[in-house]
C-alpha cells in the first residue's frame, strides 16, 4: 500500500518561511507523480493551491510555492501570515490513482 | 465561476446504501474528470473515485473498491456516487471536486455532504 508522508505538524513565526515536505512509500517524487497541495481551515473544503509540482492557481497567493527537493515535493511559504494557519495536504499521482499525505498543521506563532 | 454542490448525504445502518449526487454548474461539464473525496472526522482527505467525461475512464480506490459506483449524466450537469455496504468506517464529509486541466485535481471542490453510517 502506498503511503504519502508529510510532517505532523510544523510552527513558523509571522513574517518567517517555512517548507513543508511531501513523501512518497515508493521512492523519490518526481513530476511524473504530479503533486498537488491543498489548504484547509477549519470547517471548509480544502483547497488547491499548487499544482503539477509548481504551478498557481489564480487564486494562490505568491507567497505560496511548490518545488521538488531533494526526491520530495515541497510547499514553502515566505512572508507567512496568520491567515496561512492551517492544514495542508499534498496529493500524488500513482498510475492512475491518486493519494493524499496525512496532512501538516501549520502553526504561526 | 465553477459551483459544486453535494447532496444525499444522511444517517444509514451499516450495510445499507445511499446514493450521493453532485449538481456542477459554471463551465462545461462534460469536458473534465470529476471525482469523490471523503474525509472522516480527524483526518484527511482520501480520494475516493474519478470519472471521465464520457465515463469510460473510472477509478476507484481498494477501499471503496466492488461496494461504490461512480457516474454521471452530463445533460444534467450533474455527478453521483451510489455506496452500498456501508461500513462505520465509511462516516465522512463526501466532497464532489473537479479535475482540472494540466494536472490540477481538486481544483474546485464542493462544500460536502455528510455520511453517517451508524446502527
Amino acid at each position: 500500500q502506498t503511503v504519502v508522508t508529510q510532517e505532523p505538524s510544523l510552527t513558523v513565526s509571522p513574517g518567517g518561511t517555512v517548507t513543508l515536505t511531501c513523501a512518497s512509500s515508493t521512492g523519490a517524487v518526481t513530476g511524473d507523480y504530479h503533486p498537488s497541495w491543498f489548504q484547509q481551515k477549519p470547517g471548509q473544503s480544502p483547497r488547491s493551491l499548487i499544482y503539477n509540482a509548481r504551478f498557481l492557481h489564480s487564486w494562490t497567493p505568491a507567497r505560496f510555492s511548490g518545488s521538488l527537493l531533494g526526491g520530495k515535493a515541497a510547499l514553502t511559504l515566505s512572508a507567512v501570515q496568520s491567515d496561512d494557519e492551517a492544514d495542508y495536504y499534498c496529493l500524488l499521482f500513482y498510475s492512475g490513482a491518486w493519494v493524499f499525505g496525512g496532512g501538516t498543521r501549520l502553526t504561526v506563532l | 465561476q465553477v459551483h459544486l454542490v453535494e447532496s444525499g448525504g444522511g444517517l444509514v445502518k451499516p450495510g445499507g446504501s445511499l446514493r450521493l449526487s453532485c449538481a456542477a454548474s459554471g463551465f462545461t461539464f462534460s469536458d473534465f474528470f470529476m471525482s469523490w473525496i471523503r474525509q472522516a472526522p480527524g483526518k484527511g482527505p482520501e480520494f475516493l473515485s474519478y470519472i471521465n467525461g464520457r465515463s469510460n475512464d473510472i477509478y476507484y480506490a481498494d477501499s471503496v473498491k466492488g461496494r461504490f459506483t461512480i457516474s454521471r449524466d452530463n445533460a444534467k450537469n450533474s455527478l453521483y456516487l451510489q455506496m452500498s455496504s456501508l461500513r462505520v468506517d465509511d462516516t465522512a464529509i463526501f466532497y464532489c471536486a473537479r479535475l482540472g486541466n494540466g494536472w490540477s485535481p481538486g481544483d474546485s471542490w464542493g462544500q460536502g455532504t455528510l455520511v453517517t453510517v451508524s446502527s
